[in-house]
């Protein structure tokens, strides 16, 4: 079966850096994606993966190794703001996104 | 541009009514899709479009519907609401396939099934 693992929450303080795990196992690899999610609002964007190897873009960035079949996604500098879930996403053989349940993170003052 | 927009907001439907969930984009995205979330859960796929009058179905399909008619709207319809069916509902397009796009999502529905 598509299996993808990702921490249920985190907790980090305001200023500081954290780095989210996700682990897949799925039926071919197409890519992988990092989604942002506000409580009661949509997904949106962050990053994409397709190649091994480290993506920045500003305070985040993300990782991947797709022989060990995992990524992580970095944030830096920390703010109130980034309060959020956190969603891994894997595009499978049929180009296909398999979600994770997310990773929901708490940012202390 | 609006991106996607979905209606309603929120519904509150009986066991055995049906309704139909709204969904359209304005960005020429010829993939489309369905997904819902169930709370601690991720994203499950219910159905998907490639194109206008092309549909198949996700990986949680059973009690939904959908159809494409045009490359902007993609409504899912719920035939005989159950009490499983509670969730949020997101509709999203993109450009798919071996794109390295992303897609981009609507603000959702939330359905309550009582």
């Amino acid at each position: 079966g598509q299996n993808i693992d990702q921490p249920t929450e985190m907790t980090a303080t305001e200023g500081a850096i954290v780095q989210i795990n996700c682990t897949y196992q799925t039926s071919g690899f197409n890519g992988l994606f990092w989604y942002q999610q506000h409580a009661g609002e949509a997904p949106t964007f962050l990053s994409y993966n397709v190649l091994d190897g480290l993506e920045e873009k500003g305070r985040f960035s993300s990782f991947l190794s797709r022989s060990k079949g995992y990524s992580y996604l970095l944030l830096k500098e920390l703010q109130m703001k980034d309060s959020a879930s956190y969603l891994c996403a894997v595009r499978d053989s049929n180009y296909q996104l398999i979600w994770g349940a997310g990773t929901k993170l708490i940012i202390k003052p | 541009n609006a991106g996607v927009t979905q209606t309603p907001k929120f519904r509150i439907l009986k066991i055995g009514q049906s309704m139909t969930l709204q969904c359209a984009q304005d960005m020429n995205h010829n993939y489309m899709y369905w997904y819902r979330q169930d709370p601690g859960m991720g994203l499950k796929l219910i159905y998907y479009s490639v194109g206008a009058g092309i549909t198949d179905k996700g990986e949680v399909p059973n009690g939904y519907n959908v159809s494409r008619s045009t490359t902007e709207d993609f409504p899912l319809r719920l035939e005989l609401a159950a009490p499983s069916q509670t969730s949020v509902y997101f509709c999203a397009s993109g450009l798919g396939g071996d794109k390295g796009e992303t897609q981009y999502f609507g603000p959702g529905t939330r359905l309550l099934v009582l």
